[in-house]
């Protein structure tokens, strides 16, 4: 079965700083692992998607996150956190193309000025 | 291209009523999920459509929820009857067709509340 972990479910940045939150994930075949964000009362917008090909991923507004199998980690980071950034992630993992996600917990961030 | 569209965005019933909560995918997809997120904990999956056809329903939680998809457009989920630990966010999510397009687009979710 597959599972993910997100390690703290609040997060506090200063506007500027780094952002990086963390997920843990098991699976039992090679994972398609993906990062989503839901802004205050919007649906959840794809961030970006590891599906094997290049280990480290670059998605939207200036989010990257990579993949390392050894840690079975998928950290998401952005150098400079901006006010718009202020969200809830969450870090998903299925065993295919297609398949149901498994989602870890979520992660609030708020941006502090 | 509209995207994924939820019906209604809260509602609000009395424990024992019957909600029905609407889905509307991306025009031509052919997959559509539902997912719902009770009290702040996960996302969980719920169930997935193939066109008409359930292709899995292993989240479903009980027999007191019943999800269709006639014609393979729109779906519908519906709870009856209602208990309180099923308040939560229920999210839709439609996929393309193709075997290789594997990302799931989100709608903005309809927040039940039983009271």
């Amino acid at each position: 079965a597959q599972s993910v972990t997100q390690l703290g479910s609040h997060v506090s940045v200063s506007e500027g700083a780094l952002v990086l939150l963390r997920c843990n994930y098991s699976s039992s075949v090679p994972p398609y692992l993906f990062w989503y964000v839901q802004y205050p009362n919007q649906g959840l917008q794809l961030l970006l998607k590891y599906t094997s090909a290049a280990t480290l991923v670059k998605g939207i507004n200036g989010f990257e996150a990579e993949f390392k199998k050894s840690e079975t980690s998928f950290h998401l980071t952005k150098p400079s956190a901006h006010m718009s950034d202020a969200a809830e992630y969450f870090c998903a993992v299925s065993e295919a193309a297609g398949n149901k996600l498994t989602f870890g917990g979520g992660t609030r961030v708020l941006v502090k000025p | 291209e509209a995207g994924v569209t939820q019906f209604p965005s809260h509602s609000v019933i009395e424990k024992g009523q019957t909600v029905t909560l609407r889905c509307d995918p991306i025009s031509g997809h052919d997959n559509l999920y539902w997912y719902r997120r009770v009290m702040g904990k996960e996302i969980k999956f719920l169930l997935h459509f193939v066109k008409e056809s359930k292709q899995d329903e292993s989240g479903m939680p009980n027999n007191r929820f019943l999800a269709e998809r006639t014609g393979g457009t729109y779906s519908t989920l519906k709870v009856q009857p209602a208990e309180l630990e099923d308040s939560g966010v229920y999210f839709c999510a439609s996929r393309g067709v193709r075997a290789s397009t594997d990302t799931q687009y989100f709608g903005p979710g309809t927040r039940l509340t039983v009271l």
